[in-house]
């Protein structure tokens, strides 16, 4: 079946711009992450979602980065006035509880470039 | 606070020589320990995890609770296992905590 797709793949933008980055998790997986990944680090947390909610935000750096997933399945991950240190791969990941018992899948990631 | 630390960067080996990528972990209660693999234009996966004490492709990883330790071996190493391996670690909730990475090279 389909794994966890995120769009777009690349995206570069422009000092101060706002972004988008989309986050399609596995059918029936009501746990969602998002991680960045900078060059030459592992994955660092972002946000959790259970359901529509987020149940853990608070490894966004600051308030320029929103996400939501208002019906409980696609999430959508928001950068305000980007700055040129936003750049980075962003990891989407769902599993199928959020329990130990359910392991992460990952998606391809978006790398965003801020110019 | 947790951490997870792999020390090593980059390690090379020859095909058929034994493995082992180092993790270290800091966090006071009890941890659950992940490695994930990454293979050249794939996508981020798990390989395998402390509680399972399962072998995947080969690879073994024991939780050393008192060297705070989650290394991953390999007996005899081959060219598929080329890639980038994290180590990861879950506290308290859901995130996972992951280390640096180490590049996996075996060559022929």
């Amino acid at each position: 079946g389909a794994g966890v797709s995120q769009t777009p793949s690349n995206k570069v933008t422009e000092k101060g711009k706002y972004v988008e980055l989309r986050c399609d998790p596995i059918s029936g997986h009501t746990a969602l992450y998002w991680y960045r990944q900078s060059l030459g680090q592992g994955p660092e947390f972002l946000i959790y979602f259970q359901g529509t909610g987020a149940a853990d935000d608070s490894g966004l750096p600051n308030d320029r980065f929103f996400a939501v997933r208002p019906e409980g399945s696609v999430s959508t991950l928001k950068i305000q006035r980007t700055e040129r240190g936003d750049s980075a791969v962003y990891l989407c990941a769902s599993s199928l509880s959020g329990s130990y018992n359910s392991p992460l899948h990952f998606g391809n990631g978006t790398r965003l470039t801020v110019t | 606070a947790q951490r997870v630390t792999q020390p090593e960067k980059l390690l090379s080996v020859f095909k058929g020589a034994p493995v082992e990528l180092k993790c270290n972990y800091s966090y006071s209660g009890s941890p659950e320990l992940f490695w994930y693999v990454q293979y050249s234009r794939q996508r981020l996966q798990l390989l395998l995890r402390h509680i399972s004490r399962e072998s995947i492709k080969g690879f073994t990883a024991d939780l050393n609770k008192g060297e705070t330790s989650f290394h991953l071996k390999k007996p005899f190493a081959q060219e598929e296992d080329s890639a980038m391996y994290y180590c990861a670690l879950k506290a308290s909730g859901s995130r996972l905590t992951f280390g640096e990475g180490t590049q996996l090279t075996v060559n022929p």
